[in-house]
């Protein structure tokens, strides 16, 4: 079975910190994503990556960026965070197939 | 981008009662899916239904796809407690790099 891991299930920091979140996955998928998800506003696209190094912008990237600097590890980086940036963060990959595999999510709070 | 609407937004059913939600898109798509999504978890793929495709069954599940309509519904029969949860559509462009336009989500409660 595909397993996508998040480093922390709940996270709480401060405005201004900088913010790392961490995502595995276990089976070889070339495409990896980060989405947002807010009550009412359903899941929506942060960035994604379909290859070692290389990312595309999502629909809202703004006030992140990422890295993927091995196959299997992706990751969210908030430079400087906000309160706005309060949220469940998800992350989920997928090969050719479409089928996208999500991990358990990753709910920050910023204060 | 194009983007799911799931109809309507809350279900609140009988366990052995049949759930059905609806899901409109805007655009020509290569496929449509359905995910579930347990209280304060990560999403689980439930079914793919191809664009070529009219309806598709998994187990207690039952997808159907109108192109024509541009809409989809998920089925879900016999409903038990353990699928209280939350069902989101999801579309997958042509060409796209395997990105998905999620709906809002639908939350479905079952009653014991």
């Amino acid at each position: 079975d595909v397993k996508v891991t998040q480093s922390s299930r709940y996270l709480v920091k401060r405005t201004g910190e900088k913010v790392f979140l961490e995502c595995v996955q276990d089976m070889d998928h070339e495409n990896m994503f980060w989405y947002r998800q807010d009550p009412g506003l359903g899941l929506r696209l942060i960035y994604f990556s379909y290859d070692v190094k290389m990312k595309e912008k999502g629909d809202i990237p703004e006030g992140y960026s990422v890295s993927r600097e091995k196959k299997e590890r992706f990751s969210l980086i908030l430079e400087s965070a906000s309160t706005n940036q309060t949220s469940m963060y998800l992350c989920a990959s997928t090969s050719d197939t479409y089928e996208q595999y999500f991990g358990p999510g990753t709910r920050l709070t910023v204060t | 981008s194009q983007q799911g609407e799931e109809d309507p937004q809350a279900l609140s059913i009988q366990e052995g009662e049949n759930a059905t939600m609806n899901c409109s898109y805007k655009t020509s798509i290569n496929n449509l899916q359905w995910y579930r999504q347990n209280s304060g978890r990560g999403l689980v793929h439930l079914i793919l239904i191809r664009s070529n495709e009219r309806e598709k069954h998994s187990g207690r599940l039952r997808v159907t796809l109108d192109t024509s309509k541009k809409s989809s519904s998920l089925l879900i029969t016999a409903s038990r407690a353990a699928d209280t949860a939350s069902y989101f559509c999801a579309t997958a462009a042509y060409y796209g790099n395997n990105r998905l336009a999620f709906g809002k989500g639908n939350q479905v409660v079952v009653i014991p």
